[in-house]
Parts: C-alpha cells; sequence; structure tokens
C-alpha cells in the first residue's frame, strides 16, 4: 500500500531564516506530487506541482521554491521565511494520468514564523 | 477568481438530523468532483467522488449529488454524527490531474 510522509510536523522558525520541509512517498512510482498551504480560516491553496524529477510548475508567485530529486521525495524551501509563510503545508501525491484526479495528502506540517 | 467555492464558512446540525453542505463551481470543464474531510492538524482524507456523466453517488451515510446545469454539488451526510465533525472540502478536477479546491465548510454535529 502507498503511504506518504511529512516532516517535522511542527516547525516555529524565526522572520528571515531559512526552511526545508521534506516530504516521500512509498509504494508507488511516478507520482505526480503536491504541495499546498492551508492559511489559518483558509481553503486549500496550490502552491507548487510536479509530474516528474526536476519538473516543477509554480501556481503563485512567492519566496517559496520547490524541488524533485528523486522519483518520490518532493521538497518545500524558502531562503528567508516572512511572517506570512505561516500555515499548514501539505503534500499530496496522486497517480500520473489517473482518470478520477484522487489526490492523496500527507499529515501536514505546521509552520510558525515568529 | 475562485473557480469553487464554498459558501458556508460553517455548518451547525444536531447529532442524527441531515447535514447538507454545498459547493458551487464556474469552470465547465471540470469533470471530476471530489469531497474531503480534515481534522485539525491532520491532512485532508477522500471521503467520496462523482465523475461528471453521473448525478448522484452514494457510499453508506455520504451521498454526492451533482447539478451541472447549475454547477452546484452537495454533500448529505444521514444521519449525521459527533465523529463528522470536521472541515470538509470539495475539490473539482479536470484534464492533467489537478484538483481546484474550494474554501472549506466547518461542520459541527451537536450530540
Amino acid at each position: 500500500s502507498q503511504t506518504i510522509h511529512q516532516w517535522p510536523a511542527t516547525l516555529v522558525q524565526p522572520v528571515g531564516s531559512p526552511l526545508s520541509l521534506e516530504c516521500t512517498v512509498e509504494g508507488t512510482s511516478n507520482p505526480n506530487l503536491y504541495w499546498y498551504r492551508q492559511a489559518a480560516g483558509r481553503g486549500l491553496q496550490l502552491l507548487f506541482y510536479s509530474v516528474g524529477i526536476g519538473q516543477i510548475s509554480s501556481e503563485v508567485p512567492q519566496n517559496l521554491s520547490a524541488s524533485r530529486p528523486q522519483d518520490r521525495q518532493f521538497i518545500l524551501s524558502s531562503k528567508k521565511l516572512l511572517l506570512s509563510d505561516s500555515g499548514f503545508y501539505l503534500c499530496a501525491w496522486s497517480v500520473r494520468g489517473g482518470a478520477d484526479n484522487e489526490q492523496f495528502f500527507g499529515p501536514g506540517t505546521r509552520l510558525t514564523v515568529l | 477568481d475562485q473557480q469553487v467555492k464554498q459558501n458556508s464558512p460553517s455548518l451547525s446540525v444536531q447529532e442524527g438530523r441531515i447535514s447538507i453542505l454545498n459547493c458551487d463551481y464556474t469552470n465547465s470543464m471540470f469533470d471530476y468532483f471530489l469531497w474531503y474531510k480534515k481534522y485539525p492538524a491532520e491532512g485532508p482524507t477522500f471521503l467520496i467522488s462523482i465523475s461528471s456523466i453521473k448525478d448522484k453517488n452514494e457510499d453508506g451515510r455520504f451521498t454526492v449529488f451533482l447539478n451541472k446545469s447549475a454547477k452546484h454539488l452537495s454533500l448529505h451526510i444521514v444521519p449525521s454524527q459527533p465523529g463528522d465533525s470536521a472541515v470538509y472540502f470539495c475539490a473539482a478536477g479536470g484534464a492533467g490531474n489537478m484538483l481546484t479546491f474550494g474554501g472549506g465548510t466547518r461542520l459541527m454535529v451537536k450530540p
């Protein structure tokens, strides 16, 4: 069966510090991978998606970046965090070319920028 | 421009009664719709889905209705249980495995 891992579960960082959140998927190959953010009281905002190693598409302009160094690894980064980067970050995967669009989410990372 | 909207940020229902969560969309190219359930500090979990070729899909206590002409879908939970209390997101998808999520509705089921 497939599983998706995210770490850390919670993170408190000062403004201006760097960020690295990691997501890995097990039990599947060639997945589509996604990073979402859920800000307080708001829905899920798609930040990045990837259809393959090294292929990253950005949905919104921001000071975050994403990388996919391996097929089942997706990393969200920032060189300098802003207060507005606080939120709940979710990684998700889906079957590439799947007909039903279903995405499977990880447990999330709660990021607080102080 | 929000392509998927959940106009009710919250809903309170008595245990045993029906919960109806609504979702509207604007993009007629969406051909697959999903509902996710999310508890605090956890990732969303898939609940039920419907293809645009159907108008109803049922799974136990959960039924999703799709009205394509009105670009509207709804999730019915009958009977509602306290454990159903969570945030519910509707999502719409088309070609390319992308999903567009609504803003979520917080459901509170009172014992």
